[in-house]
Formats: structure tokens, sequence, C-alpha cells
């Protein structure tokens, strides 16, 4: 069965800082990766999403940036972290296009 | 710009009641996802509905799609404490790849 494994759960930065978050898939190949962000009290937004190795797609302009290194693994980066980077991240994973979307435990990210 | 519109966004009900939560949606797509959220954790998937007419039904849940109406609905029957949480919905707008969540129903139920 596929998993998806997201690291770490949480994390306090001071701003400024630099951020790397990671997610990897296993049990399944060529899988669709995403990135969102999820504000206290509110939806979700789409901040990347990736559909092949260094195929990387950009949803909102911001100072985080996102690698695919590997086929599963998913990487979340920022060189300097505002304050207004804070947040609930979470990663996730699909097979196919009418398939739904599963996601990761999530990292609980405070600015401090 | 897809939209996708939750009403409403704040549940409070008894145990036993039955309810609806509605998801509008702004494009033609015929694929819509429904999502389950604990308080400080992650989304699990309840429904995936992928077609016009589509209903899916898991326990006191089901789900419905009119694609006409662009417009899923989720009812609570006989709701229990267990079902407090937030439920999203999420609609595709023809991508093949991304999804598009509306902001979520907080349903809080009260025994």
């Amino acid at each position: 069965s596929q998993t998806i494994h997201q690291w770490p759960a949480t994390l306090v930065q001071p701003v400024g800082s630099p951020l790397s978050l990671e997610c990897t898939v296993e049990g399944t190949s060529n899988p669709n990766l995403y990135w969102y962000r999820q504000a206290a009290g509110r939806g979700l937004q789409l901040l990347f999403y990736s559909i092949g190795i260094d195929q990387i797609s950009s949803e909102v302009p911001q100072n985080l940036s996102a690698s695919r290194p590997q086929d599963r693994q998913f990487i979340l980066s920022s060189k300097k972290l505002l304050l207004s980077d804070s947040g609930f991240y979470l990663c996730a994973w699909s097979a196919y296009s009418n398939q739904p979307q599963h996601f990761g435990d999530g990292t609980r990210l405070s600015i401090l | 710009e897809l939209k996708v519109e939750q009403n409403p966004l704040f549940l409070s009900m008894q145990e036993g009641k039955n309810y609806t939560i509605y998801c509008n949606y702004s494009t033609t797509s015929d694929r819509l996802y429904w999502y389950r959220q604990d308080p400080g954790k992650s989304l699990e998937s309840l429904f995936v509905l992928l077609s016009n007419g589509a209903v899916k039904q898991e326990g006191r849940l089901m789900a419905s799609l009119d694609t006409k109406a662009r417009l899923s609905t989720l009812h609570i029957t006989a709701a229990v404490h267990d079902l407090s949480a937030t439920y999203f919905c999420a609609e595709s707008g023809g991508s093949n790849y991304k999804l598009t969540f509306g902001k979520g129903t907080l349903l809080t139920v009260n025994p």
C-alpha cells in the first residue's frame, strides 16, 4: 500500500532563517506531488505541484520554492522565512487525474 | 478563476439531527471530492464523485453531485459527536492535476 511521510511534524524558526521540509511517498511510482499551506482557521492554498522529476509548477508568488530531486521526494524550501510563512504545511500525492489526493500528517511551522 | 464556495462555514447541530452542507463551484468539471479534517490533523479523503448524479454513502454521510447545477451536497444523517470535524469540498476545474478547495465547514455535533 502507498504511504506518505512528511517531516518534521513541528518546527519553530526565527524570521530570516532558512527552511527545508521534506515529503516522501512509498509504494507508488511517478506520483503527482503537491505542497499546500493552511493558515489558522482557513482553507488550503496550493503552493506547488509536480507531475514528474524536476517538473515544478508554482501557484503563488512568494519566497518559497520546491524541488523534486527524486521521483517520490518533494522538498519545500525558503532562504529567508517571513512571519507570514507561519502555517500548517501539507504534502499530498495522487496517482491519476481522477483519483483523490492523499495527504501527509503535515508540518506546523511557527515563525518567531 | 475557479471558485468553490461552501455553506455554511460553521454548523452546530445536535446529535440525532440531519443536515446538509452545500458546495457550489464555478466550472463545468465533473470531478468533486470531499475531505474531512479533525482539529490539528491532516485531511482524510471521504468521497470521490466522478459523474453527474453520482451518489456515495459511508455510514451517516452521503455525498451527491449535480454537474448541471454545479452543486455537490454532503448530507449528515442522525449526527453523532464523532462527526465533529471540518469538511472540505474540492473541485478540479478540468485540470488533470490541481484541486481548488472550499473554505471548509466546521461541524460541531453537540450531545
